[in-house]
């Protein structure tokens, strides 16, 4: 079974740049798995950032961007803020209406 | 404007039967797919499967295959997570989505509820 795989934690300094990334156990992951990227505080509903690789949802800020960097999915965040603090999970589709949740970064600015 | 409201927390023993809701508003309601994503205490999100309410078509995660039943009431535009036999392993939090797309656009998830949190003890 494919496991969809990430980074367990990232730090990163105010005003920094980060760059998580989603991957899977077994091949590539390009485009054609839509990639998505959410992000939970803790003790809140995920909100949506990110889909089909680069589209940022509604209202999210141009400084969280989304990509295809050689063969896992990125979500890069630019001008690091201190409530970018948060849970980042990525979610790639595997067909048949199904989809499958990375585990999650922790990123913590400090 | 689209709204996903859940049911309320649920405390359970195991073996109990248990039935959650989403009820949707703002939005046609048969017209997108609608699901659940799990949260374990201290634990990531996992995609369980979701429904197509004009139709009933249902997909499973092969995690939660014959483990869930995943409903929806076009009437009532209601969505349903039901368990015939609670384990103490069902405890976590459980949030509906809107989940938007297609085969070839791939699917996101919209719009989140604000989760019921289910706890099962003996």
């Amino acid at each position: 079974q494919t496991v969809v795989t990430q980074e367990p934690s990232f730090s990163v300094s105010p005003g920094g740049t980060v760059t998580l990334t989603c991957g899977l156990s077994s091949g590539s992951v390009s485009s054609s798995y839509f990639p998505n990227w959410y992000r939970q505080t803790p003790g809140q509903a995920p909100r949506t950032l990110i889909y089909s690789t680069n589209t940022r949802s509604s209202g999210v800020p141009d400084r969280f961007s989304g990509s295809i960097l050689g063969n896992k999915a990125a979500l890069t965040i630019t001008g690091a803020q201190a409530d970018d603090e948060s849970d980042y999970y990525c979610v790639l589709y595997m067909g048949s209406g199904i989809s499958v949740f990375g585990p999650g970064t922790k990123v913590t600015v400090l | 404007e689209v709204q996903l409201l859940q049911s309320g927390p649920e405390v359970k023993k195991p073996g109990e039967s248990l039935r959650i809701s989403c009820k949707a508003s703002g939005y046609t309601f048969a017209s997108y797919w609608i699901g659940w994503v799990r949260q374990m205490p201290g634990k990531g999100l996992e995609w369980m499967g979701i429904i197509y309410p004009t139709d009933s078509d249902t997909r499973y995660s092969p995690s939660f295959q014959g483990l869930v039943t995943i409903s929806a009431g076009k009437s009532f535009t209601t969505a349903y997570l039901q368990w015939s036999s609670l384990k103490a392993s069902d405890t976590g939090m459980y949030y509906c989505v809107r989940q938007v797309g297609s085969d070839w656009t791939g699917y996101y998830f919209d719009y989140w509820g604000q989760g019921t949190l289910v706890t099962v003890s003996s």
